[in-house]
């Protein structure tokens, strides 16, 4: 079936630095989404990529969608204390049919930051 | 946050018990799913359904079955619980389906003795 990596596991920052987690897919997807868990709570959603090579930017977050649309990236600018959590992405294969189907989960980076 | 709840927030059960987790929610979407989440594993699928008494597997769904007999209420139920299902356990739901947004619900601390 469909599996979908994420890297690194963990990532310890010093606040200032920059940080980036990276997804990649077994299968081609037709969307990918990123969530964001904070610890002790539950998965928000941040963002969807729908277009192949697609970039968008939320303030200091910047998500990459790749050509092939088999990977995908987060990048955090400066982080701060208030980034810290779990990163998720989130793929949905692109083998046709209905989208009610599964959403597969990356096993998500978390974030530490030192002030 | 969207209107999900989800009972019990902890439990604990013996081994062999069985146990019915409930997520209820208020914003009327088809789409409602059980995840669990583990150290090392992220989010896995357990069972997801979409539309009152349509349901389909999940890829952790041994050990599991569910039910939805209102649009706001999916009930996952551990048969026979076994110590390998200590997780903690995550309603989500969404308007359109997995190609779109999932709200998720607070979770549930299930741990299995």
């Amino acid at each position: 079936g469909q599996q979908v990596m994420q890297i690194p596991q963990y990532q310890h920052v010093q606040e200032g630095e920059d940080f980036t987690t990276y997804c990649n897919s077994s299968t081609t997807l037709s969307n990918i989404q990123w969530y964001k868990q904070r610890p002790g709570g539950h998965p928000v959603f941040l963002i969807q990529l729908v277009k192949s090579g697609e970039v968008k930017k939320q303030k200091r977050l910047t998500f990459q969608f790749g050509e092939a649309k088999k990977n995908s990236s987060l990048h955090i600018t400066a982080t701060q204390t208030t980034d810290v959590g779990t990163y998720f992405c989130a793929g949905v294969p692109n083998a046709g049919g209905t989208s009610y189907g599964k959403l597969t989960f990356g096993q998500g980076t978390i974030l530490t930051v030192h002030p | 946050d969207a209107g999900i709840t989800q009972s019990p927030r902890h439990k604990v059960t013996e081994t062999g018990t069985p146990v019915t987790l409930r997520c209820h929610q208020t914003e009327n979407h088809r789409y409602m799913y059980w995840y669990r989440q583990d150290p090392g594993h992220g989010l896995r699928l357990i069972h997801y359904s979409y539309g009152v008494k349509d349901t389909d597997k999940g890829e952790v769904s041994d050990g599991y079955s569910v039910s939805r007999s209102k649009t706001e209420d999916f009930l996952l139920t551990l048969e026979s619980a076994t110590s390998s299902q200590t997780s903690v356990y995550f309603c989500a739901i969404s308007e359109k389906g997995a190609g779109y947004e999932q709200y998720f619900g607070p979770g549930t601390r299930l741990t299995v003795t």
